[in-house]
């Protein structure tokens, strides 16, 4: 069974702090995303990576796939209110049916 | 449509009765997946469809549970005798497909079912 763990589960922090949540699976994935979820509607898709050790940047987010392709990093820097929300990571390997983990419920204080 | 829709939004259902939630995916997606979400988790896979293969059942927690998925389009998601238990934010999500690529999945905004 193909599992992803998010690390940490909760996570609470003070406008303008810098943050890292952690994406981890024994098993390899030709790609992982990651989405965020704000209450009351679905999760919307933030990134894609495929290449293992691809790190891609999106604004004040950094997304980080690991070198074997069985972990993810999420670095956001200098957190705003806005960013508060459900962060879901979500890998697909082979039959394409995606495995979403655990999430990581972000709550950043004005 | 523009994105996925379900309906109900919200359906709170006494203990014992069956309940159908509703998907329609976006125009032209293959794939078709039901999550369900409890509060404040992640989301738990349910089942999935492609196309016109046989749908991977696989994440079902009993056989209360069932779904179909009609003219490889809108699905119905049946829970039948609900339990307490089954009470959690049902998600569907659709995708293109292409080949050794993954796509950006859609979700819709879910159903959140109570039973009492």
């Amino acid at each position: 069974t193909q599992l992803l763990e998010q690390s940490p589960q909760f996570l609470s922090i003070q406008e303008g702090e810098n943050l890292t949540v952690y994406c981890n699976s024994s098993s390899v994935f030709s790609s992982l995303q990651w989405y965020r979820q704000e209450p009351g509607e679905g999760p919307v898709l933030l990134v894609t990576v495929v290449t293992g050790g691809e790190v891609k940047k999106l604004k004040r987010l950094t997304f980080q796939f690991g070198d074997a392709r069985k972990d993810s990093s999420l670095h956001i820097t200098a957190a705003q209110p806005g960013d508060t929300g459900l962060y879901l990571c979500a890998g697909a390997a082979g039959t394409y049916k995606y495995i979403f983990g655990t999430g990581t419920r972000l709550k950043v204080l004005a | 449509g523009a994105g996925v829709s379900q309906s109900p939004s919200n359906k709170v259902t006494e203990k014992g009765k069956d309940v159908e939630l509703r998907c329609d995916p976006i125009s032209g997606h293959t794939a078709l997946y039901w999550y369900r979400q409890s509060l404040g988790q992640g989301l738990e896979f349910l089942i999935y469809f492609q196309g016109n293969s046989a749908p991977d059942k696989s994440g079902l927690p009993s056989d209360r549970f069932s779904a179909e998925r009609t003219g490889g389009s809108v699905s119905t998601l049946t829970i039948q005798r609900t339990q307490q238990e089954d009470s959690a934010v049902y998600l569907c999500a659709s995708t293109g497909t292409k080949i050794r690529v993954i796509t950006e999945a859609f979700f819709g905004q879910g159903t959140r079912l109570t039973v009492v």
